[in-house]
């Protein structure tokens, strides 16, 4: 079935460190793919999107680039920031699937110290 | 601009009472989804709703049941509560377009104890 899997955390970096977070996905045909970010105690937010092959999204200084040929769409931020301790998920959306119905990893919980 | 709204936020039962979680999607989304997220896990998707029918199913135990009403709020009613059952619920909405992602609410915390 459709799946997608994080690098396994904790990842603890420096502040203005350089930050990936890998994820790859299982899925056929292609899916739309996603990460979102938590924040503790809080929900879940959309924080870039990609919907087909060689689609790079972007928002706060984050960015992750659709690789069909490597099934992955890596996380990567040039200067992380205290502010971006949180977990972040990828997930996807089947091509048969839900409208936008998600599928998550199981989330790649991230520290940055000053 | 508006969010998912989630009430409560925190909700505490027994053992084998019943929770009702109520959802209010973003002015406009038709679609809305319910995800469970254990303690240090990811959301599980456990079933979801367009245009108040019944769209999806996830790994939604009998106990619980949903459904949309016609102001497209939707509510989440689980019974014969378990210790198990304690965990995050979140909702989200959505427009019925594919790709564009869902909007996720900030969550209900239960705990059965």
């Amino acid at each position: 079935g459709d799946s997608v899997t994080q690098m396994e955390g904790p990842v603890t970096l420096s502040e203005e460190a350089f930050l990936t977070i890998n994820c790859t996905y299982t899925a056929t045909g292609y899916p739309s793919l996603f990460w979102y970010v938590q924040y503790p105690g809080e929900g879940l937010q959309l924080l870039l999107k990609a919907t087909k092959a060689d689609d790079k999204g972007s928002n706060k200084g984050f960015e992750a680039t659709y690789r069909k040929e490597t099934t992955s769409f890596h996380l990567e931020k040039g200067s992380v920031q205290v502010s971006d301790s949180a977990v972040y998920f990828c997930a996807l959306i089947p091509p048969g699937g839900g409208y936008n119905k998600l599928i998550f990893g199981a989330g790649t919980r991230l520290a940055v110290h000053p | 601009a508006a969010g998912v709204i989630q009430s409560p936020r925190h909700l505490i039962k027994e053992k084998r009472e019943t929770a009702t979680l109520k959802c209010y999607p973003i002015p406009r989304h038709d679609t809305v989804y319910w995800y469970q997220q254990g303690p240090g896990q990811d959301p599980q998707f456990l079933i979801s709703f367009y245009e108040k029918m019944q769209s999806d199913k996830g790994s939604i135990p009998d106990r619980f049941s949903a459904q949309q009403f016609s102001d497209y709020h939707s509510e989440l009613n689980m019974s014969s509560l378990e210790l198990g059952d304690s965990a995050l619920y979140f909702c989200a909405s959505s427009l019925a377009q594919r790709g564009l992602g869902a909007f996720f609410g900030q969550g209900t915390r239960l705990t059965v104890v």
